[in-house]
């Protein structure tokens, strides 16, 4: 158990309007990344950290913006959410032996 | 570019016997680790086991165990015995360990029902 703690954990929004989700590890493990699961592609990068201040993007990333203050936490924002933003977001920190730990998911629908 | 196909969208197997699930990866980095991870109804991952590129043995955790043909570019998953726990999304997932690129790349899943 890597300690990760993803909130919320369910969210219905509006078209429109910004969303933030949040994730906070308990390890102090360097890298933290986000990740969206759609079925049919597994999971998907999104952003990634790899240092207080230091994000980069992946494959996945417009409409997205992340921000790492603080090493327990890396934090998702989705500027303007958009119905093909409904998607299930797992954080996930890197282990001892580069496995990934994920946090429980959190569950994004946009009406 | 890294890439994870994972050819079985759906298995069945039935409870106590062995599966194996597919997975093949494309890479050009000659130094990776190999990951499958099980997704439950609940929607955790959870992950399984491990395999790095130089490892010359097989890797297994329990009832796991990773087959692993280098040549091929295969990691297949191999589940002895199956319980009807075992019934979840299972995913294969590589990273790169010479690009800097660190984030793992997952194949699209397959599902596996294990059948009473």
């Amino acid at each position: 158990d890597a300690g990760i703690t993803q909130s919320p954990r369910h969210k219905v929004t509006e078209t429109g309007t910004p969303v933030t989700l949040r994730c906070h590890q308990t390890e102090n493990h360097r890298y933290m990344y986000w990740y969206r699961q759609d079925p049919g592609h597994g999971l998907r990068l999104i952003h990634y950290s790899y240092g207080v201040k230091d994000t980069d993007k992946g494959e996945v990333s417009d409409g997205y913006s992340v921000s790492r203050s603080k090493t327990e936490d890396f934090l998702l924002t989705l500027e303007s959410a958009t119905s093909s933003q409904t998607s299930v977001y797992f954080c996930a920190t890197e282990g001892t032996n580069t496995e990934a730990f994920f946090g429980q998911g959190t569950r994004l629908t946009v009406v | 570019a890294q890439k994870i196909t994972q050819t079985q969208p759906g298995m069945f197997v039935q409870e106590k016997e062995a599966v194996t699930l597919d997975c093949t990866y494309d890479t050009s980095d000659p130094s990776y680790g190999l990951f499958w991870y099980k997704q439950p109804s609940s929607g955790e991952m959870i992950f399984l086991i491990y395999q790095g590129s130089y490892d010359q043995q097989n890797a297994t955790e329990g009832r796991y165990s990773l087959n692993f043909q280098k040549a091929r570019k295969s990691a297949n998953l191999v589940i002895s015995a199956s319980q009807l726990g075992d019934s979840a999304m299972y995913f294969c997932a590589m990273r790169e360990l010479d690009t800097g690129r660190r984030a793992l790349t997952f194949g699209s899943g397959t599902r596996l029902q294990v059948q009473p």
